[in-house]
């Protein structure tokens, strides 16, 4: 059971928009920075989002995150077939005193 | 370039030990906080433990599931970091990740390496 939830799958069709929450509490969302991941299969995790909706260098602007309360969401837009993948969202948790994430939703492109 | 190698992964009985070992090129490993992450298969990501950097003693910390039991350590002659594990349970079997923490505040990884398999099994 993980700290952060996530719905299991979302899916999409190639050019429309998609977006998958990402549910906490005070402890983590409320309080701290939410960063995003996007796991493609069979590699490691990349930085997607920092700071609830800032872009690393290279991530595309089709990618967007916000954070409202305790509560965070990702948005893809333009959706290609490139981003079937799993993503992942994280956050420092004061409680628990380390990071904790959600369990992952699974995107598809149909 | 920034790159991380983990190595050490592999099968060992429950109760056993084992080192796992975060090489990093491109940079100088005692300037950063590194982490440690595993994934069970098919299943999301566990953050496990981190270092933080020279400038912070290389003070340690640990997820509740495996203090106690793992222990992280670095040597800077080798620019390398390790988790040792102790007392390893079937639930300890994932992939093992170490990555580089970036100057935001909370699990802002910026930099991964590609994992090492453990596996506990009988």
């Amino acid at each position: 059971q993980s700290v952060l939830t996530q719905p299991p799958s979302a899916s999409g069709t190639p050019g429309q928009r998609v977006t998958m929450s990402c549910s906490g509490s005070s402890s983590n969302i409320g309080s701290n920075n939410v960063f995003w991941y996007q796991q493609l299969p069979g590699t490691a995790p990349k930085l997607l989002i920092y700071s609830n909706n800032q872009r690393p260098s290279g991530v595309p602007d089709r990618f967007s995150g916000s954070k409202s309360g305790t509560s965070a969401s990702l948005a893809i837009s333009g959706l290609r077939s490139e981003d079937e993948a799993d993503y992942y969202c994280a956050a420092w948790d004061g409680s628990l005193s380390g990071p904790v994430f959600g369990g992952g939703t699974k995107l598809t492109v149909l | 370039e920034v790159q991380l190698v983990e190595s050490g992964g592999g099968l060992v009985q429950p109760g056993g030990s084992l080192r796992l070992s975060c090489g990093a090129s491109g940079f100088t490993l005692s300037a950063y906080y590194i982490d440690w992450v595993r994934q069970a298969p098919g299943k999301g990501l566990e953050w496990v433990g981190r270092s933080k950097n020279k400038a912070d003693s290389y003070t340690t910390e640990y997820a509740a599931s495996v203090k106690g039991r793992f222990t992280i350590s670095r040597d800077e002659s080798k620019n390398s970091l390790y988790l040792q594990m102790n007392s390893l349970k079937t639930e300890d079997t994932a992939v093992y990740y170490c990555a580089t923490e970036g100057a935001v505040a909370g699990p802002d990884f910026d930099h991964w390496g590609q994992g090492t398999l453990v596996t506990v099994s009988s």
